[in-house]
């Protein structure tokens, strides 16, 4: 059984750096085809990408927020990590991790961590 | 990026109906495209993948079409547990992109 959890803060302030994990069981980040990724979604609006990072270590970024963003993992703990620099209260959303549909060509969110809300004050 | 537009935003049905919802793309994304469920405060739930994969535990009264730039996900004989935010994703290239969400609510 997959299940992930993200953990962090759930106040920063404006221009500080956010650090979320993500930790997770029922699979191995070392297993071929393997990914994990990170999606947001600020409260009463639509869903937005981040990045992602595959088994093999290769990452993907969304563009709009590449300069901000960094994905590691840590295949020992099982955990995943993203940080974010430099927020600001529009980065008030719910962040999500998401585990890859393994099998599937693309990146599909088959399995969601419960979510943290992370508030942004000025 | 690739846009996604989902249409309608919201929809008022009742139970038993069949609701339809259709998610336009901003260029050819094949059949790359996923469905989600969200329910207040819960994390989405994928549906559909592949256009109209159904993915493991998911009743068959979902289903997904279509191709190209026009996709749909379709809820026959709509339930109580269905009223919820209905949500599509492109993954035809990076980065995915999401639509705007369609609400379907209990008339």
């Amino acid at each position: 059984q997959i299940t992930l959890k993200e953990s962090g803060p759930t106040l920063v302030k404006a221009t500080q750096t956010l650090t979320l994990t993500c930790t997770f069981s029922g699979f191995s980040l070392n297993t071929g085809g393997e990914g994990v990724g990170w999606i947001r979604q600020p409260p009463g609006k639509a869903l937005e990408w981040l990045a992602l990072i595959y088994w093999d270590d290769d990452k993907r970024y969304s563009p709009s927020l590449k300069s901000r963003l960094t994905i590691t993992k840590d295949t020992s703990k099982n955990q995943v990590v993203l940080t974010m620099t430099n927020m600001d209260p529009v980065d008030t959303a719910t962040y999500f991790c998401a585990h890859r549909l393994k099998g599937s060509g693309s990146y599909y969110p088959d399995y969601w961590g419960q979510g943290t809300l992370v508030t942004v004050s000025s | 990026d690739i846009q996604m537009t989902q249409s309608p935003s919201s929809v008022s049905a009742s139970v038993g109906d069949r609701v339809t919802i259709t998610c336009r793309a901003s260029q050819d994304i094949s059949s790359w495209l996923a469905w989600y469920q969200q329910k207040p405060g819960k994390a989405p739930k994928l549906l559909i993948y592949g256009a109209s994969s159904l993915q493991s535990g998911v009743p068959s009264r979902f289903s997904g079409s279509g191709s190209g730039t026009n996709l749909t996900l379709t809820v026959t004989n709509l339930q109580p547990d269905d009223f919820a935010t209905y949500y599509c994703q492109q993954a035809y290239t990076f980065p995915p992109t999401f639509g705007g969400g369609t609400k379907v609510e209990i008339k």
